[in-house]
């Protein structure tokens, strides 16, 4: 079974401020996706990527960006936190068609 | 724009009863139909899904109804249990699209015994 950890798995950030979020797979997958989840918006793709040095916008990039330096480990990178930011973010991988998930990492922009 | 919509957004049944969540879909392209599983504090895990080929798919408990010509599918959990309580995501997605799932709101499913 794949497995997807992610790190932090909470943080509090300041408005302004520079937030990573890093994600690690270890079952050789190509596809990996960032995720955000709030409340009453269900699971919201912010970006993607099928192949290491390379990353796809997915619906709401917006203020994010991405970067996959290997194949096994997927970046979110928030340069400028905003309020609106704070959410459950969740990373996955897949082969074929089933996407694997992280255990997500809850932020707070204050 | 909600391409992946869910009804209701929140159901209680009683242990034993059959919970029934409904799912619509706008884009005529969604081949595929998963369902995801998401207790509170862990990330969504597959719990079943079906082809378009299909109108049909069981799973033990879990069944899923899926009807090509309205855009609508169902899941059916027959004898629920107090641990099937969670949250369930309906998703969906189009052949050549790099396996991108757009999922609906979710919708919180309570058991009580």
């Amino acid at each position: 079974e794949a497995a997807v950890t992610q790190s932090p798995r909470s943080k509090v950030a300041v408005t302004g401020g520079k937030v990573t979020l890093s994600c690690h797979q270890t079952n050789n997958h190509d596809y990996m996706y960032w995720y955000r989840q709030d409340t009453g918006h269900g699971l919201r793709l912010i970006h993607y990527s099928y192949v290491a040095d390379s990353t796809e916008k997915g619906d709401i990039p917006d203020g994010y960006k991405a970067s996959r330096p290997s194949q096994e480990n997927f970046s979110l990178i928030l340069e400028l936190a905003s309020l609106s930011q704070t959410a459950v973010y969740f990373c996955a991988s897949s082969e074929g068609d089933t996407q694997y998930f992280g255990p997500g990492t809850r932020l707070l922009v204050l | 724009q909600q391409q992946v919509r869910q009804s209701p957004q929140s159901l209680t049944v009683w242990e034993g009863e059959t919970a029934i969540l409904n799912c619509s879909y706008e884009n005529s392209a969604f081949d595929y139909f998963p369902w995801y599983q998401q207790f509170p504090g862990e990330g969504p895990a597959l719990l079943i899904a079906i082809r378009s080929v299909s109108d049909k798919k069981e799973d033990g408990r879990f069944t899923i109804f899926f009807n090509k010509r309205e855009k609508k599918l169902s899941l059916h959990i027959t004898d629920s249990q107090p641990g099937d309580s969670a949250t369930y995501f309906c998703a969906a997605s189009a052949r050549g699209t790099g396996s991108k799932l757009s999922f609906g709101k979710g919708a919180k499913l309570t058991v009580s015994p």
